[in-house]
């Protein structure tokens, strides 16, 4: 019963292009949305953010998108960097509640 | 602020062993999480705690697994006895309280149950 799916284990992209993020959610009720980059023996770090209220919120090469009727958010990556290849969580979260993940993807930036 | 600390960064231990995982989080912060990262299941919510008291432990595996949190500053996480399968890593976070979404990691406990 996970309620934050990731299908992809992992993705590899080139240096420069566009890397894609996927994340599935089956409860309506999330109002808050993450996601979290982590590297090999470290903890997960806050990447970016979007309120259920949005459907796009950027940051500098990072832009996260929400569709939700489709239950479904993205984090686009432009352009890729080796330096961003790391295991990316995307979390959800009902108000005062707690934060669901997802199983991560591995992104793979080749130089 | 030194951030979320964890101890120890590794765990070897046999079967049917005790094992006790523990925490400080940072200063200041009400709100402290338990996660378990697996390949299948990602990172995993175990138990979490605000103003030291648990509020959700619907994600505790089993009875084996038990955790407190005697006052601000730090938690514990205790498998006993240990098996095979609780092999993981096992994150420690914390938050300034309920309603802040950004979880502050600490570097997590790689354990290993021979």
């Amino acid at each position: 019963d996970q309620q934050v799916k990731q299908n992809s284990p992992s993705l590899s992209v080139q240096e420069g292009r566009i890397s894609i993020l996927n994340c599935d959610y089956t409860n309506s009720m999330f109002d808050y949305f993450l996601w979290y980059k982590k590297y090999p023996a470290e903890g997960p770090t806050f990447l970016i953010s979007i309120s259920s209220i949005k459907d796009k919120n950027e940051d500098g090469r990072f832009t996260v998108f929400l569709n939700k009727s489709a239950k479904h958010l993205s984090l686009h990556i432009v352009p890729s960097q080796p330096g961003d290849s790391a295991v990316y969580f995307c979390a959800a979260i009902l108000w005062g509640g707690k934060l669901i993940f997802g199983q991560g993807t591995e992104l793979s930036v080749k130089p | 602020d030194a951030g979320v600390i964890q101890s120890p960064r590794h765990e070897v231990t046999e079967m049917g062993q005790e094992v006790t995982l523990r925490c400080k989080p940072i200063s200041g912060h009400n709100s402290l999480f338990w996660y378990r990262q697996t390949m299948m299941r990602g990172l995993e919510l175990l138990i979490y705690f605000n103003n030291n008291v648990p509020i959700d432990d619907s994600g505790m595996p089993e009875d084996r697994f038990s955790a407190k949190m005697p006052n601000a500053s730090f938690s514990t996480l205790k498998i006993q006895p240990s098996e095979p399968r609780d092999s993981a890593v096992y994150f420690c976070a914390s938050i300034p309280g309920p309603g802040t979404e950004k979880l502050f990691f600490g570097s997590g406990t790689q354990l290993s149950v021979l």
